[in-house]
Formats: structure tokens, sequence, C-alpha cells
């Protein structure tokens, strides 16, 4: 099984909301990943999680704040967005972070909406 | 600074045609090179990449690279295109920086093939 699930699969939410993403992988996998795409642009890494814990941030907004509970689940929580927030937000997942010969396998991702 | 480039924003073939879509590296040390495809909507699929050995492989849905040290280039190709291979491709390496490895992705190249 090299499937790496999303939910939800679209989110509108307020600028005052709170909601939260969620992203599962059964492959065994010890790095995730969550990354913010723009149509057409290539996807930006936002977070990395390696063993449960997080190993990169890219300065990424405090409003954004990740979750890994355990190895086969990473949340990302938020709260206060902007509209220009409005992304497909993209969960992957790969055997190890530390070796760079892992391709990483990439959930269908969430249409967010900040309205 | 290490990145890839993929210097075509978009690549039109006549379906049965050979396909090309260009991608060139710039990394120090060993260039560990991935290609992702990513349809409407959906998340990204690996297809293929290079680690070591043989400088042509092959990957998913008939799709194969070239690796070209020389010419420090990872061009993707297909002896017969298909009207269903028009999508998002991406080309990608991984770089090492402080939190560990960090899969750095081209600006895409999107390819449409045309009966």
């Amino acid at each position: 099984d090299t499937e790496v699930t999303q939910t939800p699969k679209h989110l509108v939410m307020g600028m005052t909301n709170k909601k939260s993403l969620k992203c599962e992988q059964h492959m065994g996998h010890r790095a995730m990943y969550w990354y913010k795409q723009k149509a057409k642009k290539p996807p930006e890494l936002m977070f990395v999680y390696s063993y449960e814990k997080l190993s990169i941030n890219e300065s990424v907004p405090s409003r954004f704040s990740p979750e890994c509970p355990n190895s086969s689940l990473l949340n990302l929580h938020l709260h206060a967005l902007q509209p220009e927030d409005s992304a497909l937000y993209l969960c992957a997942s790969s055997q190890d972070q530390r070796n760079s010969f892992y391709e990483q396998y990439f959930g269908p991702g969430t249409r967010l909406t900040v309205t | 600074a290490q990145s890839v480039a993929q210097p075509e924003d978009q690549v039109n073939v006549a379906e049965g045609n050979p396909l090309t879509v260009k991608c060139t590296y710039s990394v120090s040390g060993n260039p560990y090179l991935f290609w992702y495809v990513q349809y409407p909507n959906r998340g990204l699929q690996f297809l293929l990449k290079y680690i070591t050995g043989d400088n042509l492989v092959k990957g998913s849905y008939g799709f194969e690279a070239e690796f070209n040290k020389s010419q420090t280039s990872f061009h993707l190709k297909k002896p017969s295109a298909l009207v269903s291979d028009s999508a998002l491709y991406f080309c990608a390496v991984y770089i090492l920086t402080g939190g560990g490895n960090k899969l750095t992705f081209g600006t895409g190249t999107q390819l449409k093939v045309e009966l």
C-alpha cells in the first residue's frame, strides 16, 4: 500500500475560524511533510517531521501549527488564516528523511479557501 | 545556490510522437534527482529517480530519464506520447540543509499532448 490519505478534500473557512487538516500513511515511513501549493506552481515546503520530531520549519507563520501524534499521523492546525493562505495543502511521506535517495509519496491534498 | 531548473513552461507534442521535458540541476556533491507528475486537482505522483549507476533510468507509465553529468541535465523522455500524459511535470533534487534533506522542485512544465 503506497497511499497517503488526507482529509478533508475541501475546506472553506473564515479568517477567525480554527480548523485542522489530517494526513495518514501506513507504509511505515518515518518522515512526513507538509507542502503548500498555489495553482500551476511547485509545492513549497512548510514542515518536516522525522521520527515524530519537527526537523524543518520553513519560517512558516504561527497561524499554521503542525502536530505529529504518532508515526502514521500528521496534522496541520489552522487559526486566524488570511485569504492569501488559500491553496492546495499537500502531505507527503518518505521512508527516512536522513537519506536523500528515498522518494516522497504525496496525498491528494486539501483544497483550502479562506474567506 | 543549489537548485533545479525547467526551462520550458509548456511543451506541446502530437500523440504518438516522442516527448522530452527538460531539467538541469546545480548541486554540490552527488545529485539525487526525481521526476513527479501532477494531474489536475491531484497530488504529485512519483515517476522515477536517479541515485547512482546506469545513466538511463526507467520509470512508471513508459517514462524514462537520462542523467548527463557533463551537461548537468536530467531530461524526462517517452518514445510515444499519449493524450493521457497531458499533465504538469516537476523535476526535483534533494538539498542538504541544517534540518536535514529537503526536496526542491523546479518551476514545472505543462505537457500538452494533442491528437
